[in-house]
């Protein structure tokens, strides 16, 4: 079983703050997944990182993949009111996911 | 639209009373499976199935049934629900690049 933590559980920031979570694992992961859920929806897959130290970018959220596939950040720049929701990692291959980070923008 | 769709939306019932979570994917994936997702505890796999025919448990089974006999149905079955089987169930589909696509959610009530 590989098991993932994040943290920190709750956020809480105002609009136009950067923030980071985190995703971490004493497994090596050969990927890994990062989904944003909104309140009453299914969680929506946002980048898989496949690649020790891979970094991808998605508009204002940059996801980075450990150099030892241990564990992946989430850093957000100028978050907005928009960004609120759970973020949660999730290892494709057994399909587990953490916890998540539940994210509250304030206008 | 590629989707996965389940329902009801909603479900409050007694405990002991057989009741029946359907989903439904148009995407032809093989993989799917259900997940129920708990405050503190994230979202935990209760079955999972590979193909039509072949199912599996996950890591929370107790209590739940699955069947596929179609590609693109995986229905989930509590024969005799508890209290404890209230939660939120997420039905999930999974695409040839291991991404999961999930559907809208079901909340169910057990009293």
């Amino acid at each position: 079983t590989q098991l993932l933590e994040q943290s920190p559980q709750f956020l809480s920031i105002q609009e136009g703050e950067n923030l980071t979570v985190y995703c971490n694992s004493s497994s090596v992961f050969s990927s890994l997944q990062w989904y944003r859920q909104e309140p009453g929806e299914g969680p929506v897959l946002l980048v898989t990182v496949v690649t020790g130290g891979e970094v991808k970018k998605l508009k204002r959220l940059t996801f980075q993949f450990g150099d030892a596939r241990k564990d992946s950040s989430l850093h957000i720049t100028a978050a907005q009111p928009g960004d609120t929701g759970l973020y949660l990692c999730a290892g494709p291959n057994d399909m587990r996911f953490g916890a998540g980070t539940r994210l509250t923008v304030k206008p | 639209e590629a989707q996965v769709t389940q329902n009801p939306r909603y479900l409050i019932t007694v405990t002991g009373k057989k009741l029946t979570v359907t989903c439904s994917q148009n995407m032809n994936h093989e993989y799917m499976s259900w997940y129920r997702q708990d405050p503190g505890l994230g979202l935990r796999q209760i079955y999972y199935s590979m193909n039509v025919e072949v199912t599996d448990k996950g890591d929370v089974p107790e209590g739940y049934k699955v069947s596929r006999k179609e590609k693109r149905n995986f229905p989930l079955i509590l024969e005799s629900p508890s209290p404890n089987q209230t939660s939120l169930y997420f039905c999930a589909s999974r695409g040839r690049f291991y991404e999961q696509y999930f559907g809208p959610g079901t909340r169910l009530t057990v009293t």
